[in-house]
């Protein structure tokens, strides 16, 4: 399978424990999202990289979540001290940039508990 | 700030009728949009987009249609299967905004045999 590739599927914590979630893209793209999503509503926009570079943040991702691309291929996502806030399904997505009209292509998602 | 929102939350359809799911988004300035399938349990999945420019664009079963007089976008998908059953986003990029999409809250399209 050649699409965008998140682990673990599934992750359950206790509150206050730190999580991190990995996200593979599609080779050669070389742009990378991370997006929540909560029961019901459609995905909300966290942060993005083009290559290695954090080009953009979210108001939405606190000073408890990092994310980090390092080499321009994989990337994690990474939350501290989780709240049950948190619970909800994490989305990465990836792109080749070619202006306006970047498909984002959409991984399986990886589904956060925090009890 | 700017949001993409749905007229309907369920659509119920017969297997082998057409579906039409609609969309308003606020933002005039817009310019590029696309619509994602999403079953239970996975990711989004790419179905169409179009660009501002255009006011209607053709895949295989589906077609997009774009009125940016009203602010309006639906997807219209010929001959439903059971296989398309499923919640449908809905999202809006603007280029002057940056690579974020911005989604709606999502359609359920339930078909019945």
């Amino acid at each position: 399978d050649t699409g965008v590739s998140q682990d673990p599927r599934h992750k359950i914590t206790k509150r206050g424990q730190n999580v991190t979630f990995r996200c593979d893209p599609i080779s050669e793209h070389n742009r990378l999202y991370w997006y929540r999503q909560t029961l019901g509503q459609g995905p909300e926009f966290l942060t993005y990289f083009q290559n290695e570079a954090q080009l953009e943040k979210s108001r939405l991702l606190s000073d408890r979540f990092s994310a980090e691309r390092p080499k321009g291929s994989f990337s994690t996502l990474e939350i501290q001290r989780t709240e049950q806030g948190d619970s909800a399904m994490y989305l990465c997505a990836s792109s080749l940039a070619t202006g306006l009209t970047d498909t984002q292509y959409f991984g399986p998602g990886t589904r956060l508990t925090v009890l | 700030g700017e949001s993409v929102g749905l007229h309907l939350p369920t659509l119920s359809v017969q297997e082998g009728d057409n579906s039409i799911i609609n969309c308003a988004y606020s933002n005039s300035a817009s310019d590029y949009f696309i619509w994602y399938k999403q079953e239970s349990g996975k990711g989004p999945q790419f179905i169409i987009d179009i660009r501002s420019n255009m006011d209607k664009r053709q895949g295989q079963r589906v077609t997009v249609l774009l009125n940016k007089t009203v602010k309006h976008l639906s997807l219209q998908i010929a001959a439903t299967q059971p296989g398309d059953s499923a919640v449908y986003f809905c999202a809006e990029k603007t280029e002057a905004a940056g690579n974020k999409l911005t989604f709606g809250g999502g359609t359920r399209v339930l078909v019945k045999p």
